[in-house]
């Protein structure tokens, strides 16, 4: 089946840094891939989508200059948390999707981000 | 705005008992949804779909029911196992094949 990979799958942070989170198709080609966030018992909720060579699409109320998504390759897409406080703290998973349809959408490890 | 939810937010069951989730979803226009499990730490694993053109689907050991008049979405796990406590997500389509997921319910397996 296909495979998503993320990394790291674990990071802290201080607080005021940077923390990139990789992304990647490893057996397809990734028309699409989505950025979701899911806090402790809570459901997953998306960020952004991003398409290969075009910018992101952000959901309302999520903050692209705080999170800065690249979607370079068709097999890799890059998650940035920009300048972290510990609000950011939360479980990140990416998805990446090979067709147009929402069932064709594999998930990713996910990465626990913790600001300090 | 509109939402998939769930009904039960924890459900425990016997090993070898059968189990059933429920979601609620408020969008009719929905025309595709689909169930996941997330064991602890890691992302969503895709279970079962179902297109709002049925009304049932089975796969190994999980069924899903679709009732469209109520807006209602059923998982039921047949012979659960210890490996099947996780949590466990509906999520919908809505529109622009974005998927919009439920709030959870953790099922635990007691032995």
């Amino acid at each position: 089946g296909a495979v998503v990979s993320q990394h790291p799958s674990r990071v802290i942070c201080k607080s005021g840094t940077s923390v990139k989170i990789e992304c990647r198709s490893l057996d397809f080609q990734a028309t699409t891939m989505f950025w979701y966030r899911q806090f402790p018992k809570q459901s997953l909720m998306l960020m952004a989508t991003s398409n290969e060579g075009s910018k992101a699409t952000y959901e309302q109320g999520v903050e692209k200059d705080k999170f800065l998504i690249n979607h370079a390759s068709l097999t890799l897409s890059t998650l940035t948390v920009t300048s972290a406080h510990p609000e950011d703290s939360s479980f990140y998973i990416c998805s990446a999707r090979i067709g147009t349809a929402a069932s064709e959408a594999f998930f990713g490890q996910g990465t626990r981000l913790t600001v300090v | 705005g509109e939402s998939v939810g769930l009904h039960l937010p924890t459900l425990s069951v016997q090993e070898g008992d059968n189990s059933i989730i429920n979601c609620a979803y408020s969008n009719s226009a929905s025309d595709y949804f689909i169930w996941y499990k997330q064991e602890s730490g890691k992302g969503p694993q895709f279970i079962i779909d179902i297109r709002s053109n049925m009304d049932k689907r089975q796969g190994q050991r999980v069924t899903v029911l679709l009732n469209k008049t109520v807006k209602h979405l059923s998982l039921q796990i047949a012979a659960t196992q210890p490996g099947d406590s996780a949590v466990y997500f509906c999520a919908e389509n809505q529109g622009a094949q974005k998927l919009v997921f439920g709030q959870g319910t953790r099922l635990t397996i007691n032995p």
